[in-house]
């Protein structure tokens, strides 16, 4: 089965910290993202990649960046953590079979902002 | 842009009852089109999906969905509910050519199913 880990399950910050989010996978998937999900707004994309060094923005890029230098871990940046930014984010790997293949999901981390 | 919209945000029922739920998407290509379903404390997982061919798919725990092309939309259905359903349903769209073929998600619906 496709792991897909994310580092931590809760996260507490402080309004203006640099926050890492890190998420890994074990199956070797070249395309990798991070969405947020948020009551009544389903998941909402924020960056995703299509393989090592190489990243796309989403429909909310806006505060994040991402980074992706091995092919098995993809980390997602809150530059300068506000409060609204309080959410759960979800990491997924899909292989580039094409627009019909699955995703896998981590478990997600609970982000609060302080 | 391709968007995905859910109708309902909280459905509840009781055990037997039937479930349908809805879907519709706009864009005017080809597309593929999920459910995904997040029980309780459990991590998103598919539910089904179709690709091409029969527009009527089958999934796992007796879910089933439709795909009318003509009305944009990929209605969910299970004929009887357990209390085992309790999740939630997130229903989502790949367009075909769209740059990245990233999914994109509906707001989602809860359903609760009392016993």
């Amino acid at each position: 089965d496709v792991k897909v880990t994310q580092s931590s399950r809760y996260l507490v910050k402080r309004t203006g910290e640099k926050v890492f989010l890190e998420c890994v996978q074990d199956m070797d998937h070249e395309n990798m993202f991070w969405y947020r999900q948020d009551p009544g707004l389903g998941l909402r994309l924020i960056y995703f990649s299509y393989d090592v060094k190489m990243k796309e923005k989403g429909d909310i890029p806006e505060g994040y960046s991402v980074s992706r230098e091995k092919k098995e871990r993809f980390s997602l940046i809150l530059e300068s953590a506000s409060t609204n930014q309080t959410s759960m984010y979800l990491c997924a790997s899909r292989h580039p079979g094409g627009a019909g293949e699955k995703l896998f999901f981590g478990s997600g981390t609970q982000l609060s902002v302080l | 842009a391709q968007s995905v919209s859910q109708h309902n945000h909280h459905v509840i029922l009781s055990e037997a009852a039937s479930l349908e739920l809805g879907c519709n998407y706009s864009y005017g290509g080809t597309v593929n089109l999920f459910w995904y379903v997040q029980y309780p404390g459990q991590h998103l997982q598919l539910l089904l999906k179709y690709f091409s061919g029969d527009p009527l798919v089958k999934g796992i725990k007796g879910f089933e969905a439709e795909f009318i092309k003509s009305k944009f939309s990929f209605n969910l259905r299970k004929p009887s509910v357990q209390w085992s359903d309790t999740a939630e349903y997130f229903c989502a769209v790949n367009a075909r050519k769209a740059a990245g073929n990233k999914l994109t998600f509906g707001g989602g619906t809860r359903v609760l199913v009392k016993p």
